[in-house]
């Protein structure tokens, strides 16, 4: 079975700086996917960034960006010039490819931009 | 243009009844799932459906019951509500096949037994 870890409970950053979030998995599979999600007070579930196993280059999207490290089995968020709005839960998820596809998620870190 | 839909958004109920969440996407996805966030945050995985067949079931109570009457639609009927069951429950849908695999989630469903 496939596991999910986020080591860090909450994380604080000063607005416009960058921070990033760790996450890490364990899996004997060669090829997945990997998910960060936002979930702000709002509750709504907000896909970041994703990325597929077997690419080599790292995502990116806009501000955010993640270092995916495949052999380490580590998939860390990078959240450049950061804003208010990005005040939120994060979550790191895993996905297997197939029809039994469904996504483990980490427990989660909560993200406090200050102003 | 609601993409996943879910209703109601919040249901306060009292230990014992039987309630149902319902659950409607547009995206013409084939991929449906049932998620549940306890009250840490959590989530987990409750059920899946692909074309109204059930794919997953994680281990959930008997008094748990989705119903899948179509493709775009995935209903979740709880029966004997106990406390334990307050949560939130997420729907999303997917594409089984082809590049576009993300799940799309809805907007929740805080459920409060009391």
């Amino acid at each position: 079975a496939q596991t999910v870890t986020q080591s860090q409970p909450e994380m604080s950053v000063q607005e416009a700086e960058t921070v990033t979030l760790s996450c890490t998995y364990d899996t004997s599979e060669s090829n997945y996917y990997l998910f960060w999600y936002k979930q702000p007070p709002s509750r709504q579930m907000i896909l970041v960034i994703r990325q597929e196993a077997y690419k080599q280059q790292n995502a990116t999207e806009n501000r955010f960006s993640v270092n995916f490290q495949k052999a380490a089995k580590s998939f860390s968020l990078k959240i450049s010039d950061s804003q208010l709005g990005d005040t939120a839960m994060y979550f790191c998820a895993f996905m297997s490819t197939g029809a039994n596809s469904k996504l483990t998620f980490g427990k989660g870190i909560t993200l406090s931009v200050r102003p | 243009d609601t993409a996943v839909s879910q209703t109601p958004k919040y249901l306060v109920t009292q230990m014992g009844n039987d309630k149902s969440i319902k659950c409607e996407q547009n995206l013409g996805h084939d991929t449906m799932y049932w998620y549940k966030q306890d009250s840490k945050k959590f989530l987990k995985i409750m059920f899946s459906y692909n074309n109204k067949e059930l794919i997953i079931n994680e281990t959930v109570p008997n008094r748990f019951s989705p119903k899948s009457p179509d493709k775009a639609h995935l209903n979740l009927h709880i029966n004997s509500l106990e406390l334990g069951d307050s949560a939130v429950y997420f729907c999303a849908s997917s594409q089984s096949s082809g590049s576009s695999y993300e799940q799309y989630f809805g907007p929740g469903t805080r459920l409060t037994v009391t």
